[in-house]
């Protein structure tokens, strides 16, 4: 099992490009999250799935979309690069939509300029 | 609004010693506090959790203190150790209305655990 893999782990993007965050699971959870995560503000959740083709908006949405058109997959696209999406992302993943205990990708390091 | 606040933001201990972290909510739908620990440059995974109908989880070194009336929970980490040494997030979660449940984190302590 890879668990939760995300790619790149890098990034830097100029303002005003676009680009897609990668987020993948391996566990056939049904619940998959997007979080970032900034200094001294803990992880606000993004955007989240709970199956295939169902997406709703979390704390932080505007920005940044999502789809998810198979369980294991779940990308993060910023449609247009503003310096305040510098950030650490994480995607998550569930088992089951009840489940409490969330297992969280290694992280995304994006820095827009 | 933060719905979960975290104390304090940083914390140095010396090894041997005890390692506490406090946490607060307001709201009363959360029914579920985890406890996730992070290392630099890796995600967050979860260490201890606790329901709010029991008042005290040990797991090893690390316990989990909660009090619902007074809507607060900590973390106590006993006989702390440098690998210790991470950022620890308390969180809560609450049923989203949309057929899951929706973690929400405090904004984390640092912790250092100095020999």
């Amino acid at each position: 099992n890879a668990g939760v893999t995300q790619t790149p782990k890098f990034q830097v993007l100029k303002t005003g490009q676009s680009m897609t965050l990668q987020c993948a699971q391996d566990m056939n959870h049904e619940y998959m999250s997007w979080y970032r995560q900034d200094p001294g503000m803990g992880l606000r959740l993004i955007h989240y799935s709970v199956g295939a083709g169902i997406t709703d908006q979390g704390e932080v949405p505007n920005g940044y979309n999502v789809s998810r058109s198979t369980t294991e997959d779940f990308p993060l696209r910023l449609l247009s690069a503003a310096p305040s999406q510098t950030s650490v992302y994480f995607c998550a993943s569930s088992y089951g939509l009840t489940s409490h205990e969330q297992y969280f990708g290694p992280g995304t390091r994006l820095t827009v300029t | 609004q933060q719905q979960v606040k975290q104390s304090p933001q940083s914390l140095i201990v010396q090894k041997g010693g005890i390692s506490i972290i406090n946490c607060a909510y307001e709201n009363t739908a959360f029914d579920y506090f985890p406890w996730y620990q992070q290392f630099p440059g890796k995600g967050p995974a979860l260490l201890i959790a606790i329901r709010p109908d029991v008042s005290e989880k040990k797991e090893g070194r690390f316990t989990i203190s909660f009090n619902k009336s007074a809507k607060q929970f900590s973390l106590h980490i006993m006989d702390s150790q440098p690998g210790d040494s991470a950022t620890y997030f308390c969180a809560a979660t609450a049923y989203s209305g949309a057929g899951s449940y929706q973690l929400t984190f405090g904004k984390g302590t640092k912790l250092s655990v100095i020999p």
